[in-house]
């Protein structure tokens, strides 16, 4: 499965978008990338899933880069409760089981 | 829905003692697996299990044991524990391994070997 890249951490204020990159430029044809977090001292907790079409559900909006080599996770509005630390993972279908943990994105929300 | 319980929430142990960390899920779901998360790393998957009877290794099952007697429990068993050991372990659950089927994870266990 294709490895990402994120950076180690993020600042953001409270109630502006907060805008997540994830590098994954060796991203194969049948790979998906999803998105979890781990607010402090929980386990994690899944955000959002796409393969090449943009995706929204309640929690945040997930836009994929024409060639899939990249991908951005927005929160449209950060809320305190939104620190926590993210994790984009690039998985094939079926392949729950070899999910590979990085050390994700640590967004702080600031008043 | 309770969703994924883990207990206890904490122990500590000493090096050579045994103890099972409990895990239930109440959503019906297939699989379920069992994580480790060290201080400032990625989780690691310790075993994995697609049904009950059926139960695999991840990346580092050593020093642990698992069943799967019912859909619904999935303990850990560590029989000589050590400082090794350490660490927070997280219980996940999901349907199956399709895409629109996300894991759901528990709160965590963090043990301490002493």
């Amino acid at each position: 499965d294709a490895k990402t890249t994120q950076p180690t951490s993020m600042d953001c204020a409270e109630g502006r978008a907060a805008n997540l990159p994830c590098n994954h430029s060796t991203i194969s044809g049948n790979e998906y990338v999803y998105w979890y977090r781990q607010i402090h001292s929980q386990g994690p907790q899944y955000i959002i899933h796409g393969l090449k079409n943009n995706e929204t559900n309640e929690m945040a909006s997930l836009i994929i880069t024409e060639d899939r080599k990249s991908s951005t996770l927005i929160l449209p509005h950060a809320t305190l409760r939104d620190t926590a630390v993210y994790y984009c993972i690039v998985i094939k279908a079926g392949n729950n089981r070899k999910l590979i943990w990085g050390l994700g994105t640590s967004l702080a929300v600031n008043p | 829905n309770a969703g994924v319980t883990q207990t206890p929430k904490f122990r500590i142990l000493k090096i050579g003692q045994s103890m099972t960390l409990q895990c239930t899920q109440d959503m019906n779901h297939n699989y379920m697996y069992w994580y480790r998360q060290d201080p400032g790393m990625g989780l690691k998957l310790i075993y994995y299990s697609v049904g009950a009877g059926i139960t695999d290794k991840g990346e580092v099952p050593n020093g642990y044991n698992v069943s799967r007697s019912t859909t619904e429990d999935f303990p850990l068993r560590l029989e000589l524990a050590a400082p090794s050991q350490t660490s927070v372990y997280f219980c996940a659950s999901s349907y199956d391994d399709s895409l629109g089927s996300p894991l759901h994870f528990g709160n965590g266990t963090r043990l301490t070997v002493t």
